[in-house]
């Protein structure tokens, strides 16, 4: 099994959608989690930490579930701006810091 | 402020020769991470940096990889000799502390191929 593992999609949604992903991490010791957003031939950009009573950032609501080691993120009226790869990262700690990346899912929002 | 500064942005090289990618991190930040990318594999850490000392090099593939880091501006990654499946973007991040809450702030990244 994957340590970080995600739907790659790709999720295609119209204009104004609700979306959701989903990431799942095997570690019970991961303590950190974040999620990134990755347009095409760019590089990573931290879209929102995750914390453990959840989090919202406009559109954007994370989520994270420790005993079902997963992480979620939701996108309220989706914007054609919002066409990403949407990356998962999970860390652990305890002497060193060591991220792991999820491969990604994919979204387009279409009008 | 800059951000991450990697060059070059794209490299095309033949098989068996070295190249060497550079990094300039965030002025200030104590934490220097490289990472390949491909389709194949998604996003892989290689090896990080924490106060200018190597702390994990366990994703690097072999022995034809090497980084350093001389001081606290400045890093490389060589490939010696280079091979087609090395052919991949190469990605730079600094953050500021050696944290699991940080947040990783990456370079624009460089586009290897490999003939």
């Amino acid at each position: 099994r994957k340590e970080v593992e995600q739907d790659p999609g790709p999720f295609n949604v119209p204009e104004g959608a609700t979306v959701a992903f989903n990431c799942t991490y095997s570690n019970s010791a991961s303590q950190s989690f974040f999620w990134y957003r990755q347009d095409c031939r760019k590089e990573p950009k931290l879209l929102m930490s995750v914390y453990s009573s959840g989090n919202e950032d406009g559109r954007f609501t994370a989520q994270l579930n420790r005993a079902s080691q997963y992480i979620s993120l939701l996108i309220r009226d989706s914007k054609l701006s919002d066409s990403a790869t949407y990356l998962c990262v999970v860390g652990i700690s305890g002497g060193s810091y060591i991220p792991t990346f999820g491969r990604g899912t994919s979204l387009i929002v279409h009008p | 402020d800059a951000g991450v500064i990697q060059s070059p942005r794209h490299e095309v090289t033949e098989m068996g020769q070295e190249v060497t990618l550079r990094c300039k991190p965030i002025s200030g930040h104590n934490s220097l991470f490289w990472y390949r990318q491909t389709m194949m594999r998604g996003l892989e850490l290689l090896i990080y940096f924490n106060n200018n000392v190597p702390i994990d090099d366990s994703g690097m593939p072999e022995d034809r990889f090497s980084a350093k880091m001389p001081n606290a501006s400045f890093s490389t990654l060589k490939i010696q000799p280079s091979e087609p499946r090395d052919s991949a973007v190469y990605f730079c991040a600094s953050s500021l502390r050696q944290a699991a809450t940080d947040t990783q702030y990456f370079g624009p990244g460089t586009r290897l191929t490999v003939l």
